[in-house]
């Protein structure tokens, strides 16, 4: 596609539930980042993939958080025994090579739990 | 740890006035560093991007400027109009990843 797509674009589950978010990134993107906005902050870092292997992980908060990009293209995050505190916009980049190489944004999935 | 910073974190002006957001950084060592806009709701929209050998970049009504040494960016923004209201994020890449401030959330006024 021309950009980077996430669905769904709005998701709202109780506490406890277990919810995936996918990423579709710009073709032919070999690097795909995931980042988390709350209300009122810049986003953060969570992990990114180089190819189909997660290059870094080190912004995911706890084990309750997993993603995956088996084919080396889409990509799902996933969430387990969702809380509250997870509610946010969650935001999928990617970028033609890994490194310091401008990252394209998706228009990011706002999670609410309940 | 990088750390970023915006100032001022708000902002409301006349229409046609010029405008300057300031980011700062705590760690020079930085690759490049890239101005987002994001409206209500919405992503990322990337204004601009200045490597890490430049020193700024312009597009339209938008200039950017980088210091490493002093650890500092500035957007300037001419001529502001009523739908440049949104808030502008700036971000370092600390290698592979984004690190962002928190935002200069502006208002245009008619």
């Amino acid at each position: 596609g021309a950009g980077v797509s996430q669905t769904p674009s709005n998701k709202v589950t109780e506490k406890g539930k277990y919810v995936e978010l996918r990423c579709d990134p710009i073709s032919g993107h070999t690097a795909l980042y995931w980042y988390r906005q709350s209300l009122g902050q810049g986003p953060e870092f969570l992990i990114y993939f180089q190819g189909t292997g997660a290059a870094d992980d080190s912004g995911l908060p706890n084990d309750r958080f997993f993603a995956v990009r088996p084919e080396g293209s889409v990509s799902t995050l996933k969430i387990q025994r969702t809380e509250r505190g997870d509610s946010a916009v969650y935001l999928c980049a990617s970028s033609l090579l890994a490194g310091a190489v401008e990252q394209f944004f998706g228009p990011g999935t706002r999670l609410t739990v309940l | 740890k990088q750390e970023v910073t915006q100032i001022p974190a708000a902002l409301s002006v006349p229409e046609g006035e010029n405008l300057v957001l300031n980011c700062s950084f705590t760690d020079s060592a930085i690759y490049n560093l890239q101005w987002f806009r994001q409206d209500p709701g919405k992503g990322l929209t990337s204004l601009l991007l200045i490597q890490s050998s430049q020193r700024e970049q312009t597009s339209g009504r938008l200039n950017a400027s980088l210091d490493k040494s002093s650890g500092r960016s500035t957007l300037y923004i001419a001529a502001s109009q009523p739908g440049d209201s949104a808030t502008y994020l700036c971000a370092v890449y600390n290698t592979d990843k984004l690190i962002f401030g928190t935002g200069t959330r502006l208002q245009v006024f008619p």
